[in-house]
């Protein structure tokens, strides 16, 4: 089965702390990777693109080693309205396989 | 429109009932998806629909559920004979086109068998 595996935290983190999100994707023939942010009871919006070469989006770093199958996000100088549920997304032929989503809660 | 529009909102069945639900996808994208979410769980695809291809039934849990897109539009998602594990936000996004992974969702339909 391709599955996108993260674990669901909750990570609890203060204001201003570095905190780190990994995943792992099953189907090798994956081609393109995302991160997508839901907050509680909303919709799922794009948060950033990952690229092997790794990139970067103000606070956000997104890094993706197809070798191990593995990505990342690393949130810089968290702030409190970066809580919420990050959702680690791998490509299918035709549509996006979604993880079940790691939970953030920054607290002042 | 601006957005995906998915009505109703909240939807509240009895068991065995069938509902309809529907999306209005974003003026001018060819792909729309369906997906669900179930509490605590991760986005379910259901079912991808590509101009006028024929659609990727794929996800479809079982044949109480199908979909159509009419006019290469709006898209109504009905589900026979509801169960109460069919109680889920159901989520409809669309994209530009094929393979373009800047999805856009609605804010989805919650709901509820009892």
């Amino acid at each position: 089965r391709k599955e996108v595996e993260q674990d669901p935290g909750p990570f609890n983190v203060p204001e201003g702390a570095t905190v780190a999100f990994n995943c792992t994707y099953s189907n090798s023939a994956s081609q393109s990777f995302f991160w997508y942010r839901q907050d509680c009871r909303k919709e799922p919006k794009l948060l950033m693109s990952v690229y092997s070469s790794g990139n970067e989006d103000g606070r956000f770093t997104a890094q993706l080693n197809r070798a191990s199958q593995y990505i990342s996000l690393l949130i810089r100088d968290s702030k409190l309205s970066d809580s919420a549920t990050y959702l680690c997304v791998a490509s299918g032929y035709s549509t996006l396989t979604f993880g079940k989503g790691t939970m953030l809660l920054v607290s002042p | 429109g601006a957005g995906v529009s998915q009505s109703p909102s909240n939807k509240v069945t009895e068991k065995g009932k069938d509902v309809e639900l529907r999306c209005d996808p974003i003026s001018g994208h060819t792909a729309l998806y369906w997906y669900r979410q179930s509490l605590g769980q991760g986005l379910e695809f259901l079912i991808y629909f590509q101009g006028n291809s024929a659609p990727d039934k794929s996800g479809l849990p079982s044949d109480r559920f199908s979909a159509e897109r009419t006019g290469g539009s709006v898209s109504t998602l009905t589900i026979q004979r509801t169960q109460q594990e069919d109680s889920a936000v159901y989520l409809c996004a669309s994209s530009l086109e094929w393979q373009d992974y800047g999805y856009t969702f609605g804010s989805g339909t919650r709901l509820t068998v009892v």
